[in-house]
């Protein structure tokens, strides 16, 4: 079945920075690729996704990037503020999975004023 | 406010007691999951059903039970409480049942079994 791995688990910039978080697949029939970004206590909320048709795709300071060569697809977000912070997972799911999302394990992400 | 809303949202209970969560969403979603979120933070799918048919079911002990009365409700019994069901549980709901269909978490249920 699909395994995806997240890097790195804890990620801590300096506000203005800009955060990179990687997620490498498995399964080569994976298309949707989710990003959720989690604060402490709340629920786990959608901030970007990406179908395996698209290369890259923005929305305002954050950006997600797929390899579909390589099975991986990145989050950046640039401009970090300290609202940024919180844990982020990424998912993958293929087409018939009937929407088994499976997910990293999380980054936590600091962003220290 | 439409969103997907659970109750209840803490639930502490004694070892080998049964107890339900419920779930509700008025977004006209016709698929809803449960997740189960550990210690560790890791999210993992339990169950999904798509107008209030099982589509999907993990590797969950039989002492799960989902039951969805229509589609906007799913709820989840867990019978015989052990230690290791202390987790917080999302439910979840999305339009279609396709793998590119947003998924929309509720607030999530924190279950402590003492």
């Amino acid at each position: 079945g699909e395994n995806v791995e997240q890097h790195p688990s804890t990620l801590s910039v300096q506000e203005g920075d800009s955060a990179v978080i990687k997620c490498t697949y498995s399964d080569s029939a994976s298309n949707y690729f989710p990003w959720y970004k989690q604060e402490l206590g709340k629920r786990p909320q959608l901030i970007i996704d990406i179908r395996s048709n698209v290369g890259e795709k923005k929305d305002q300071r954050i950006a997600v990037t797929l390899n579909k060569t390589a099975k991986h697809f990145s989050l950046h977000i640039t401009e970090t503020q300290p609202e940024d912070s919180a844990v982020y997972f990424c998912a993958a799911s293929k087409r018939g999975s009937q929407g088994n999302l499976i997910f990293g394990k999380g980054t936590k992400l600091s962003v220290k004023p | 406010d439409t969103a997907v809303s659970q109750t209840p949202k803490y639930l502490v209970t004694q070892m080998g007691n049964d107890k339900s969560i419920k779930c509700e969403q008025n977004l006209g979603h016709d698929t809803m999951y449960w997740y189960k979120q550990d210690s560790k933070k890791f999210l993992k799918i339990m169950f999904s059903y798509n107008n209030k048919e099982l589509i999907i079911n993990e590797t969950v002990p039989n002492r799960f039970s989902p039951k969805s009365p229509d589609k906007a409700h799913l709820n989840l019994h867990i019978n015989s409480l052990e230690l290791g069901d202390s987790a917080v549980y999302f439910c979840a709901s999305s339009y279609g049942q396709g793998a590119t269909d947003t998924q929309y978490f509720g607030p999530g249920t924190r279950l402590t079994v003492l």
